[in-house]
């Protein structure tokens, strides 16, 4: 199973709304997970189960999608959200990756 | 808390070996499997192996199946990647990461909740 994220790159303002998509080659249901990392360090997970928010991840973040589309949305992006985001399917193995999205400043 | 850290990374030369080791500590560890994944220089995440909680299963991709191999040691609660035949596309820092699992309406939804630092492997004559 390939993932493909859309955009790769992405300029965006504090406040704005952001949505990262992520496709996969086949149906993978719920079974995806979505990754924060930032410049020197681990990932940290953000979503599971597609919609499910991790312990301590701020609301602004969601997640939605099942089957092969899925969307990663940060609703009034914060200073702190300027990272690397990655999708993930569990569904199978190899578990593979997105090839990330780049969310920076504008 | 839930911590992992990572050591054994270092310099080798290609057609070299390298063992990484991951020590656990705050949960228990032989209740979960470990991934190892990794990534290269300003290059995205790739998933590396995979051991279940009692080692009984593993899985490995195919960049590296037959010359890594994944193991641990629940007494010691360490995971390991014995690193064989290294080449310079093996050059990456790499994470060990326990999975998490949820249970809704019947089905589990795994997760990678616990990472790493990560330690870096270098392939270089």
């Amino acid at each position: 199973i390939q993932l493909t994220q859309s955009p790769s790159f992405l300029s965006a303002s504090v406040g704005d709304r952001v949505t990262i998509t992520c496709r996969a080659s086949q149906g993978i249901t719920s079974y995806l997970a979505w990754y924060q990392q930032k410049p020197g360090n681990a990932p940290k997970l953000l979503i599971y189960g597609a919609s499910t928010l991790q312990s301590g991840v701020p609301s602004r973040f969601s997640g939605s999608g099942s089957g092969t589309e899925f969307t990663l949305t940060i609703t009034s992006l914060q200073p702190e959200d300027f990272a690397t985001y990655y999708c993930q399917q569990l569904d199978s193995y190899p578990r593979a990756f997105g090839q990330g999205t780049k969310v920076e400043i504008k | 808390q839930e911590q992992l850290v990572e050591s054994g990374g270092g310099v080798v030369q290609p057609g070299g070996s390298l063992r990484l080791s991951c020590a656990a500590s705050g949960f228990t560890f032989s209740n979960y499997g470990i991934h190892w994944v990794r990534q290269a220089p300003g290059k995205g995440l790739e998933w590396v192996a995979f051991i279940r909680y009692d080692g009984s299963n593993k899985h490995y991709a195919d960049s590296v199946k037959g010359r890594f191999t994944i193991s641990r040691d629940n007494s010691k609660n360490r995971l390991y990647l014995q690193m064989n035949s290294l080449r310079a596309e093996d050059t990456a820092v790499y994470y060990c990461a326990k999975e998490g699992v949820a249970v809704k309406l019947n089905y589990y939804y795994y997760y990678m909740d616990v990472w790493g630092k990560g330690t870096t492997v270098t392939v270089s004559s």
